[in-house]
Protein backbone atom coordinates (compact mmCIF):
# COMPACT_ATOMS: atom_id res chain seq x y z
CA UNK A 1 0.00 0.00 0.00
CA UNK A 2 1.29 3.28 -0.88
CA UNK A 3 2.08 5.76 1.93
CA UNK A 4 0.74 9.56 1.74
CA UNK A 5 3.08 10.98 -1.52
CA UNK A 6 4.45 14.69 -1.41
CA UNK A 7 6.42 16.74 -3.90
CA UNK A 8 8.24 18.48 -4.43
CA UNK A 9 10.44 17.25 -1.53
CA UNK A 10 13.08 20.02 -1.83
CA UNK A 11 12.66 23.70 -3.05
CA UNK A 12 14.67 26.36 -2.76
CA UNK A 13 12.96 30.30 -3.30
CA UNK A 14 13.63 33.78 -3.36
CA UNK A 15 12.11 35.97 -0.57
CA UNK A 16 8.49 37.19 -1.79
CA UNK A 17 7.98 34.06 -4.36
CA UNK A 18 5.20 32.00 -4.20
CA UNK A 19 5.89 28.34 -3.27
CA UNK A 20 3.04 25.52 -3.69
CA UNK A 21 3.25 22.02 -1.89
CA UNK A 22 1.33 19.03 -2.81
CA UNK A 23 0.01 15.79 -1.14
CA UNK A 24 -1.16 12.72 -2.04
CA UNK A 25 -3.02 11.31 0.77
CA UNK A 26 -3.13 7.16 1.35
CA UNK A 27 -6.05 5.73 -0.26
CA UNK A 28 -9.54 6.15 1.59
CA UNK A 29 -8.28 8.48 3.91
CA UNK A 30 -11.08 11.15 4.21
CA UNK A 31 -9.26 13.47 7.37
CA UNK A 32 -5.98 15.09 5.90
CA UNK A 33 -3.46 17.67 7.66
CA UNK A 34 -0.95 19.84 7.23
CA UNK A 35 1.80 20.24 9.44
CA UNK A 36 4.69 23.01 10.07
CA UNK A 37 7.96 21.80 11.44
CA UNK A 38 10.42 24.13 12.20
CA UNK A 39 14.35 23.20 12.59
CA UNK A 40 14.72 21.27 16.28
CA UNK A 41 10.56 21.59 16.94
CA UNK A 42 7.98 19.11 16.46
CA UNK A 43 5.57 19.51 13.86
CA UNK A 44 2.65 22.18 14.41
CA UNK A 45 -1.00 21.63 13.15
CA UNK A 46 -1.26 24.03 9.84
CA UNK A 47 -4.90 23.23 8.85
CA UNK A 48 -7.12 19.85 8.88
CA UNK A 49 -9.39 18.48 6.63
CA UNK A 50 -12.11 16.26 6.65
CA UNK A 51 -13.03 15.56 2.89
CA UNK A 52 -12.89 18.67 1.64
CA UNK A 53 -13.82 20.68 4.10
CA UNK A 54 -10.86 22.91 6.77
CA UNK A 55 -12.62 21.96 9.93
CA UNK A 56 -9.68 23.45 11.40
CA UNK A 57 -8.03 26.11 10.16
CA UNK A 58 -7.16 28.74 13.08
CA UNK A 59 -3.60 28.32 12.89
CA UNK A 60 -2.67 28.94 9.38
CA UNK A 61 -1.35 32.59 8.42
CA UNK A 62 -4.31 33.24 6.20
CA UNK A 63 -2.82 37.07 4.80
CA UNK A 64 -0.20 34.58 2.74
CA UNK A 65 -0.75 30.90 3.24
CA UNK A 66 -3.49 28.84 1.57
CA UNK A 67 -5.15 25.52 1.09
CA UNK A 68 -7.32 23.49 -1.01
CA UNK A 69 -8.54 20.13 -1.21
CA UNK A 70 -10.72 19.42 -4.04
CA UNK A 71 -12.98 16.64 -4.30
CA UNK A 72 -11.67 15.46 -0.93
CA UNK A 73 -8.45 13.56 -2.09
CA UNK A 74 -5.18 15.70 -3.27
CA UNK A 75 -4.34 18.91 -1.53
CA UNK A 76 -2.17 21.73 -1.85
CA UNK A 77 -0.65 24.06 0.15
CA UNK A 78 0.43 27.14 -1.16
CA UNK A 79 2.54 30.26 0.79
CA UNK A 80 2.14 33.64 -1.33
CA UNK A 81 4.60 35.79 -0.75
CA UNK A 82 7.21 33.54 0.86
CA UNK A 83 9.20 35.06 3.59
CA UNK A 84 12.25 34.22 5.23
CA UNK A 85 10.68 32.39 8.17
CA UNK A 86 8.90 30.43 6.05
CA UNK A 87 12.18 27.86 5.91
CA UNK A 88 10.90 24.95 7.47
CA UNK A 89 9.54 21.06 6.51
CA UNK A 90 6.11 21.03 5.83
CA UNK A 91 4.60 18.02 6.74
CA UNK A 92 1.05 16.45 5.26
CA UNK A 93 -0.67 13.22 7.06
CA UNK A 94 -4.25 11.51 6.47
CA UNK A 95 -5.98 9.24 8.43
CA UNK A 96 -9.19 7.30 8.32
CA UNK A 97 -12.10 9.13 10.65
CA UNK A 98 -11.30 11.63 12.67
CA UNK A 99 -11.31 10.17 16.34
CA UNK A 100 -8.10 11.06 18.57
CA UNK A 101 -7.46 7.66 18.72
CA UNK A 102 -6.94 7.01 14.77
CA UNK A 103 -2.97 7.21 14.05
CA UNK A 104 -1.91 9.87 11.39
CA UNK A 105 0.19 8.74 8.61
CA UNK A 106 2.90 10.90 7.87
CA UNK A 107 4.48 11.92 4.41
CA UNK A 108 8.46 12.53 4.09
CA UNK A 109 7.62 16.06 3.97
CA UNK A 110 8.85 19.07 1.85
CA UNK A 111 11.94 21.15 2.58
CA UNK A 112 11.63 24.95 1.99
CA UNK A 113 14.42 26.86 1.97
CA UNK A 114 13.89 30.54 1.61
CA UNK A 115 16.71 33.11 0.48
CA UNK B 1 -3.62 24.89 26.25
CA UNK B 2 -2.26 21.83 25.69
CA UNK B 3 1.51 21.22 25.52
CA UNK B 4 3.99 18.36 25.69
CA UNK B 5 7.39 18.31 27.08
CA UNK B 6 10.39 16.26 26.23
CA UNK B 7 13.76 15.72 27.97
CA UNK B 8 16.24 17.68 25.87
CA UNK B 9 18.48 16.03 24.04
CA UNK B 10 20.81 14.82 22.00
CA UNK B 11 21.08 11.33 24.23
CA UNK B 12 24.02 9.18 23.30
CA UNK B 13 23.74 5.65 24.59
CA UNK B 14 25.98 2.50 23.42
CA UNK B 15 24.59 -0.56 22.39
CA UNK B 16 22.72 -2.66 24.77
CA UNK B 17 21.99 0.42 27.33
CA UNK B 18 18.54 0.94 28.53
CA UNK B 19 16.87 3.60 27.33
CA UNK B 20 14.43 6.22 28.81
CA UNK B 21 13.66 9.30 27.17
CA UNK B 22 10.83 11.49 29.79
CA UNK B 23 7.64 12.82 28.42
CA UNK B 24 5.14 15.06 30.46
CA UNK B 25 2.18 16.56 29.03
CA UNK B 26 -0.63 19.52 30.10
CA UNK B 27 -4.07 18.73 28.62
CA UNK B 28 -7.53 20.04 29.73
CA UNK B 29 -9.09 16.92 28.79
CA UNK B 30 -8.51 13.01 28.61
CA UNK B 31 -6.15 12.49 25.47
CA UNK B 32 -4.41 10.04 23.97
CA UNK B 33 -1.04 9.93 23.93
CA UNK B 34 1.87 8.80 21.08
CA UNK B 35 5.50 7.90 20.48
CA UNK B 36 6.20 9.19 16.91
CA UNK B 37 9.63 8.24 15.62
CA UNK B 38 11.55 10.05 12.40
CA UNK B 39 14.44 7.58 11.29
CA UNK B 40 17.27 9.98 9.00
CA UNK B 41 15.50 10.81 5.57
CA UNK B 42 12.45 9.13 6.55
CA UNK B 43 8.57 10.55 7.68
CA UNK B 44 7.32 10.40 11.09
CA UNK B 45 6.38 6.86 12.04
CA UNK B 46 4.33 5.89 14.89
CA UNK B 47 6.05 3.72 16.97
CA UNK B 48 3.16 3.14 20.02
CA UNK B 49 0.06 4.84 21.72
CA UNK B 50 -2.08 4.12 24.69
CA UNK B 51 -5.70 5.82 24.79
CA UNK B 52 -6.52 5.96 28.62
CA UNK B 53 -4.80 5.68 32.03
CA UNK B 54 -2.95 2.93 32.73
CA UNK B 55 -2.66 1.49 29.14
CA UNK B 56 0.82 0.93 28.06
CA UNK B 57 1.69 0.94 24.59
CA UNK B 58 4.65 -1.53 23.56
CA UNK B 59 6.00 -1.88 19.65
CA UNK B 60 10.26 -3.15 18.75
CA UNK B 61 11.00 -3.43 22.25
CA UNK B 62 9.87 -0.31 23.13
CA UNK B 63 7.67 0.80 26.19
CA UNK B 64 5.13 3.33 27.48
CA UNK B 65 2.80 3.40 30.59
CA UNK B 66 -0.01 6.42 30.45
CA UNK B 67 0.39 7.51 33.82
CA UNK B 68 -2.92 9.89 34.63
CA UNK B 69 -1.77 11.04 38.33
CA UNK B 70 1.90 12.33 37.02
CA UNK B 71 0.82 13.25 33.33
CA UNK B 72 3.39 11.47 32.22
CA UNK B 73 4.17 8.91 29.17
CA UNK B 74 8.00 7.97 29.23
CA UNK B 75 9.63 5.96 26.57
CA UNK B 76 11.67 2.90 27.81
CA UNK B 77 13.79 0.26 26.33
CA UNK B 78 15.52 -2.02 27.85
CA UNK B 79 18.60 -2.83 25.56
CA UNK B 80 18.88 -0.09 22.41
CA UNK B 81 20.28 -0.92 18.91
CA UNK B 82 22.34 1.08 16.47
CA UNK B 83 19.33 0.80 14.50
CA UNK B 84 17.18 2.47 17.36
CA UNK B 85 19.00 5.85 16.14
CA UNK B 86 16.54 8.69 15.27
CA UNK B 87 14.53 11.03 16.88
CA UNK B 88 11.39 10.26 19.10
CA UNK B 89 8.67 12.80 19.57
CA UNK B 90 6.12 12.16 22.19
CA UNK B 91 2.66 13.63 21.11
CA UNK B 92 -1.23 13.49 22.54
CA UNK B 93 -4.67 14.13 20.83
CA UNK B 94 -7.20 15.52 22.79
CA UNK B 95 -10.51 14.27 22.02
CA UNK B 96 -11.88 17.85 21.46
CA UNK B 97 -9.35 19.13 19.48
CA UNK B 98 -8.44 16.19 17.32
CA UNK B 99 -5.22 17.40 16.42
CA UNK B 100 -1.82 15.95 17.44
CA UNK B 101 0.30 17.78 19.59
CA UNK B 102 4.27 17.31 19.69
CA UNK B 103 6.96 17.57 22.30
CA UNK B 104 9.91 19.24 20.51
CA UNK B 105 11.51 15.80 19.78
CA UNK B 106 14.87 13.92 21.58
CA UNK B 107 17.49 13.22 18.84
CA UNK B 108 19.06 9.26 19.97
CA UNK B 109 22.13 8.30 18.37
CA UNK B 110 23.53 4.86 19.66
CA UNK B 111 26.84 3.88 19.12
CA UNK B 112 28.25 0.30 18.58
Amino acid sequence: EAGVVQSPRYKIIEKKQPVAFWCNPISGHNTLYWYLQNLGQGPELLIRYENEEAVDDSQLPKDRFSAERLKGVDSTLKIQPAELGDSAVYLCASSYGRSSYNEQFFGPGTRLTVL
Amino acid sequence: GDSVTQMEGPVTLSEEAFLTINCTYTATGYPSLFWYVQYPGEGLQLLLKATKADDKGSNKGFEATYRKETTSFHLEKGSVQVSDSAVYFCALSDPGAQKLVFGQGTRLTINP
